[in-house]
């Protein structure tokens, strides 16, 4: 069965603490690998897509890797406006436009 | 730029009716998917349409349904609403090019009593 599977669940970090979120998939025929970020009461805020393994991607203080088996989204000094719920997605060769979400991580900053 | 606006924002429904959602997408976007978000289990993909034609489906049964207009435009109707079925849902627009994401709405959250 395809999975998609983040850690930690929760994360609470100090402001300028960096840190990284895990991803890890078992898929058959992975197509690409999303990051989201997640704010309350609202959708999800596309941040990146990876395709191959060894790519890596930067905004701001986010920087996503990729391996054959994981994805991990580095958290550089974070701000307090970082906190949020970060979701991990990926698509596949079959059924390319499907999302398989991972549960997420929330993670919050503290001044 | 107009993002993908989801109506309503919210809705209480009670068991048993029906509901439809509509999700207007980002102008030029074709693809339009649907998805269910619960805290127990997350963001759960629904359906998606390209071109008025439902392209995938996800493990959901037959009470819910969707469609997608000429223009883009997608509703998502739910019959014979059960307690389970609240839930805060999503809609998704794509260009369906490859590297560009998908864009969320805010959702529609649906609270059946």
């Amino acid at each position: 069965e395809d999975q998609v599977t983040q850690s930690p669940e929760a994360l609470r970090l100090q402001e300028g603490e960096s840190s990284s979120l895990n991803c890890s998939y078992t898929v058959s025929g992975l197509r690409g690998l999303f990051w989201y970020r997640q704010d309350p009461g609202k959708g999800p805020e596309f941040l990146f897509t990876l395709y191959s393994a060894g790519e890596e991607k930067e905004k701001e203080r986010l920087k996503a890797t990729l391996t054959k088996k994981e994805s991990f989204l580095h958290i550089t000094a974070p701000k307090p406006e970082d906190s949020a719920t970060y979701l991990c997605a990926v698509t596949m060769n079959s059924g390319y436009s499907t999302l398989t979400f991972g549960k997420g991580t929330m993670l919050l900053v503290s001044p | 730029k107009a993002g993908v606006t989801q109506t309503p924002r919210y809705l209480i429904k009670t068991r048993g009716q029906q509901v439809t959602l509509s999700c207007s997408p980002i102008s030029g976007h074709r693809s339009v998917s649907w998805y269910q978000q619960t805290p127990g289990q997350g963001l759960q993909f629904l359906f998606e349409y390209f071109s008025e034609t439902q392209r995938n489906k996800g493990n959901f049964p037959g009470r819910f349904s969707g469609r997608q207009f000429s223009n883009s435009r997608s509703e998502m109707n739910v019959s014979t609403l059960e307690l389970g079925d609240s839930a805060l849902y999503l809609c998704a627009s794509s260009p369906a090019f490859e590297g560009v994401g998908y864009t969320f709405g805010s959702g529609t959250r649906l609270t059946v009593v």
